[in-house]
C-alpha cells in the first residue's frame, strides 16, 4: 500500500461543475495536510492546508478531512478552464514545515468548456 | 509573493559540466530546505533534506557525490550536479517551510545536458 494514495485520473469535468478530488493516506499519525496544484512544466503551487477534521473553505476551494477514514479529499466549485493542472496530495507526520512532505502521484484533472 | 526563490531557472549546458542551483527563502529562516527532480509526466521524487550547518539527508538511491548539497545559510541551499550528463537532465525544485507554515516550492530549475 502506498503512503498517500490518489486516482492518477485524468478527471475530466464540466465548465462551472464540481471536481471533487480525493486522497487516502496511511500513516495514523499524519497531522497536517495539503493540496498543490501542478501546471504542466511548472513546479507545485500551494491552495490548501488542513489540519483538523472537518471542511475548510477558502474561495471556490473546500478541502475536507476525516483522520478516522484517513481520507481528505478536494473540491472545486465552478470549476474554471485555468483549473485544468495535476493536483497533488501532501501529508505530514508534524504541523512544523520544516519536516518532509509525502506526496501522492497526482491527479490529473481537465476542465472542459 | 513567492517566499521561496530559485535560481537559474533553465540550464543548457554540455555533458561533464557542473551546474550549480540556488534556492533562497525570502523574509524567513530555514534550517530545512528540500530537494526534489521531476521527470517528464512523472511524480515529484525527494532526492534529499537540506539541513543547516549539517550534511545534508539524502534518500535512497541518490548519489550523494553526484548531488552536492550545501545549506550554508538560514536562507540559502545549493544543489551542485557534479559532472552532468543527459540523464541528469530534469526539473530540479526546492521548497522550504516554517514551522506551523505549509512549504513552499520554488519556480524550479529545468536543467538541459547536451
Amino acid at each position: 500500500q502506498k503512503e498517500v494514495e490518489q486516482n492518477s485520473g485524468p478527471l475530466s469535468v464540466p465548465e462551472g461543475a464540481i471536481a471533487s478530488l480525493n486522497c487516502t493516506y496511511s500513516d495514523r499519525g499524519s497531522q497536517s495536510f495539503f493540496w498543490y496544484r501542478q501546471y504542466s512544466g511548472k513546479s507545485p503551487e500551494l491552495i490548501m492546508s488542513i489540519y483538523s477534521n472537518g471542511d475548510k473553505e477558502d474561495g471556490r476551494f473546500t478541502a475536507q478531512l476525516n483522520k478516522a477514514s484517513q481520507y481528505v479529499s478536494l473540491l472545486i466549485r465552478d470549476s474554471q478552464p485555468s483549473d485544468s493542472a495535476t493536483y497533488l496530495c501532501a501529508v505530514n507526520r508534524s504541523n512544523f514545515g520544516n519536516e518532509k512532505l509525502t506526496f501522492g502521484t497526482g491527479t490529473r484533472l481537465t476542465i472542459i468548456p | 509573493g513567492a517566499v521561496v526563490s530559485q535560481h537559474p531557472s533553465r540550464v543548457i549546458c554540455k555533458s561533464g559540466t557542473s551546474v550549480k542551483i540556488e534556492c533562497r527563502s525570502l523574509d524567513f529562516q530555514a534550517t530545512t530546505m528540500f530537494w526534489y527532480r521531476q521527470f517528464p509526466k512523472k511524480s515529484l521524487m525527494l532526492m534529499a533534506t537540506s539541513n543547516e550547518g549539517s550534511k545534508a539527508t539524502y534518500e535512497q538511491g541518490v548519489e550523494k557525490d553526484k548531488f552536492l548539497i550545501n545549506h550554508a545559510s538560514l536562507t540559502l541551499s545549493t544543489l551542485t550536479v557534479t559532472s552532468a550528463h543527459p540523464e541528469d537532465s530534469s526539473f530540479y525544485i526546492c521548497s522550504a517551510g516554517q514551522v506551523r507554515q505549509p512549504q513552499h516550492f520554488g519556480d524550479g530549475t529545468r536543467l538541459s545536458i547536451l
